[in-house]
């Protein structure tokens, strides 16, 4: 089957560690984003990669960082540097994002807790 | 302001009620316009997609897009328990690389 896979699906860290969250496709997609969700405040993007080896910040990229070494695999690694990383966390995809539109296709997300 | 406004709700309806659903924007760039839904604990699915203005039907869902008012809307007729979820409009403009802006989701519930 084709689609989003993200691990894993619950998540916790403690205070100061850094966590590295996983999104693979097999779509054959281009471009993959990273978003995240908060109750009551829609989707916000993090970051997000056109091609394989670049990527671009989104709105709140602070405290987050990102790799694309691999056209299917685009991880997240949540720092320390983020004061509040408790969320949603949601990896998309879209066939290209050089085209005027695209359907984004959605992983399961992954829930991450800071205790 | 943010850029996509949209109710939270929660809305709470009875099973075969006509539902509306409705976002209103401040970019008049944005051109594409898509409806989401998400269950509870899911990932979003992209529902319906409308390019400008006019009306999209599909099934039991209706898109509206009204650009001189800024305004778009989701229609779901005969309402169903299985509707029950979270709806997410979400927007982008021509050559904005795939970004996509999205409202801050609308929880709807359809009771039997």
């Amino acid at each position: 089957d084709g689609g989003i896979t993200q691990s894993p699906k619950y998540l916790f860290r403690k205070e100061g560690q850094n966590v590295t969250l996983s999104c693979e496709q097999n779509l054959n997609h281009d471009a993959m984003y990273w978003y995240r969700q908060d109750p009551g405040q829609g989707l916000r993007l993090i970051y997000y990669s056109q091609i394989v080896n670049d990527f671009q910040k989104g709105d709140i990229a602070e405290g987050y960082s990102v790799s694309r070494e691999k056209k299917e695999s685009f991880p997240l690694t949540v720092t320390s540097a983020q004061k509040n990383p408790t969320a949603f966390y949601l990896c998309a995809s879209s066939r290209s994002a050089e085209s005027s539109y695209n359907e984004q296709f959605f992983g399961p997300g992954t829930r991450l807790t800071v205790l | 302001q943010k850029e996509v406004e949209q109710d939270p709700g929660p809305l709470s309806v009875p099973e075969g009620a006509i539902v509306s659903l409705n976002c209103t924007y401040s970019n008049s760039a944005f051109q594409y316009f898509m409806w989401y839904r998400q269950y509870s604990r899911k990932g979003p699915e992209l529902l319906m997609y409308t390019y400008s203005s006019g009306n999209k039907e599909d099934g039991r869902f209706t898109a509206q897009v009204d650009k001189s008012s800024k305004y778009i809307s989701l229609f779901i007729r005969d309402s169903q328990p299985s509707d029950s979820a979270t709806y997410l409009c979400a927007m982008s403009a021509y050559n904005q690389g795939g970004k996509l802006i999205f409202g801050q989701g609308t929880e709807l519930s359809v009771k039997p």
